[in-house]
């Protein structure tokens, strides 16, 4: 089945301690992309990889690393996570020849920081 | 740079009635457009999009939506909505920029669906 898997779906952690969320596709796409969901703001794009060892900032990168070592793996880094990154998370991707730019998700991690 | 406005953030409305989720967006370029759909605890999957050809479009689930390049709109319509639409929805463009096609989204409307 194709699929984004995010990992974990739930976490609450305390402010800066590091921690990692993984996202893994087994659709082959180039393109790879980190979402935050905040309520009244919609999704805002923090990252995003045009393939691998390509990654570039979105609209709120701030707080925020990632690496794209292998195609299918897009893991987002928080080296010290803040209260305001307390959100929803959510990886998508699509494949590079796509020019219309719709995206496939994960079904997002909620991620509390204390 | 493109944008894209979903007026409502909420919407009530009863089972079986109809339903029309407003969605505007901005672009000097031409678009592409969606809407997504988030069920409670999931993640967002594709109800339907406009890439080009016939400006009414059909989804997934019965909506449908309409492109109005002059009113620069993608509102999205139900004729009679069950209690399993109850959602949030969100309204994207997308547009080419040097970096690809970056998915820019609405801020959500809330359909509930009451009995």
């Amino acid at each position: 089945e194709a699929q984004v898997t995010q990992n974990p779906r739930y976490l609450i952690t305390v402010t800066g301690k590091k921690l990692t969320v993984t996202c893994s596709q087994n659709m082959n796409h180039e393109y790879m992309s980190w979402y935050r969901q905040d309520p009244g703001l919609g999704l805002r794009q923090i990252y995003y990889s045009m393939n691998v060892e390509v990654t570039d900032k979105g609209d709120v990168p701030e707080g925020y690393k990632v690496s794209r070592k292998e195609k299918r793996n897009f893991p987002l880094i928080l080296e010290s996570p803040s209260p305001n990154q307390t959100s929803l998370y959510f990886c998508a991707s699509r494949k590079a020849g796509s020019n219309t730019g719709e995206l496939f998700f994960g079904e997002g991690s909620r991620l509390t920081v204390l | 740079a493109q944008s894209v406005t979903q007026l409502d953030s909420q919407v009530p409305v009863f089972e079986e009635a109809p339903v029309e989720l407003r969605c505007n967006y901005s672009s000097s370029v031409s678009v592409y457009l969606f809407w997504y759909v988030q069920y409670p605890n999931q993640g967002l999957q594709l109800l339907l999009k406009y890439l080009s050809g016939s400006t009414l479009v059909k989804g997934i689930n019965g909506f449908e939506a309409e492109f109005n390049k002059s009113q620069t709109s993608f509102h999205l319509r139900k004729p009679s909505v069950h209690i399993s639409d109850t959602a949030e929805y969100f309204c994207a463009v997308s547009s080419f920029t040097g970096g690809g096609n970056k998915l820019t989204f609405g801020t959500g409307t809330q359909l509930k669906v009451e009995l």
